[in-house]
């Protein structure tokens, strides 16, 4: 069956601190693409990154950096140098032939 | 920028009320998906559709119904409110089914009193 775990219900740092938000899934299809989102406290939900299930390399977006790795199932996100800004909850997805499928949320707050 | 409209913002009704849901969006994205979330927890698909004529209940149990009749509009309709239906409402769009991004509205949150 689909799942996606987002083990940490909620992470508190502070300012400038780097901090790895986890994210495991199952599924049984071989193709499926996996999904970050971050929903700030105004409450829209915005699109980071998507990335497929033949593409382990991972990404760097300035302060934002993913680690996909298909042996353990896991796309972790990490922030570097945390700001105030990136208060929020984030949600990892995934997408796969069958459904889209939310985790329950991370919520990261960074103290000045 | 906003592509992606959701109507009303918030809104307060009473028991045994009916309300629809209006979400409309711009981009000609044949994928459309109602989402309900108590704020920052997680979330439940409750409709979707592949585009005009085609709608899908999701995971929670529906207690509420959709129409696709154009595919800039999918609104959400619930028959009779009751205080258990008090959540937050987000739509979303897609170009492709489940590999694509999905562009979210602001959402609607609804108090039943």
């Amino acid at each position: 069956a689909q799942k996606v775990t987002q083990a940490q219900t909620e992470i508190s740092v502070v300012e400038k601190e780097d901090v790895t938000l986890d994210c495991v899934y199952e599924t049984r299809d071989t193709t499926y693409y996996l999904f970050w989102y971050k929903q700030p406290p105004s409450g829209e939900l915005v699109f980071l990154i998507r990335r497929n299930s033949f593409d382990e390399q991972n990404e760097i977006s300035g302060r934002y950096s993913w680690n996909f790795q298909k042996s353990t199932s896991s796309f972790n996100f990490t922030i570097t140098a945390s700001q105030v800004v990136d208060s929020a909850v984030y949600f990892c997805a995934l997408g796969d032939n069958n459904d889209m499928r939310f985790g329950a949320g991370t919520r990261l707050t960074v103290k000045p | 920028e906003a592509d992606i409209y959701q109507t009303p913002r918030y809104l307060v009704i009473g028991t045994g009320k009916k309300i629809t849901l209006e979400c409309s969006q711009t981009m000609g994205h044949d994928k459309m998906y109602w989402y309900q979330q108590d704020p920052g927890m997680e979330l439940h698909l409750i409709h979707y559709s592949y585009g005009v004529n085609s709608t899908e209940k999701g995971d929670l149990s529906s207690e509420s119904t959709v129409s696709r009749i154009r595919t800039e509009h999918f609104p959400l309709t619930l028959e009779s409110a009751r205080p258990s239906h008090t959540s937050q409402y987000l739509c979303a769009s897609s170009v492709g089914v489940w590999n694509s991004p999905l562009h979210f509205g602001n959402g609607t949150r609804l108090t039943v009193t």
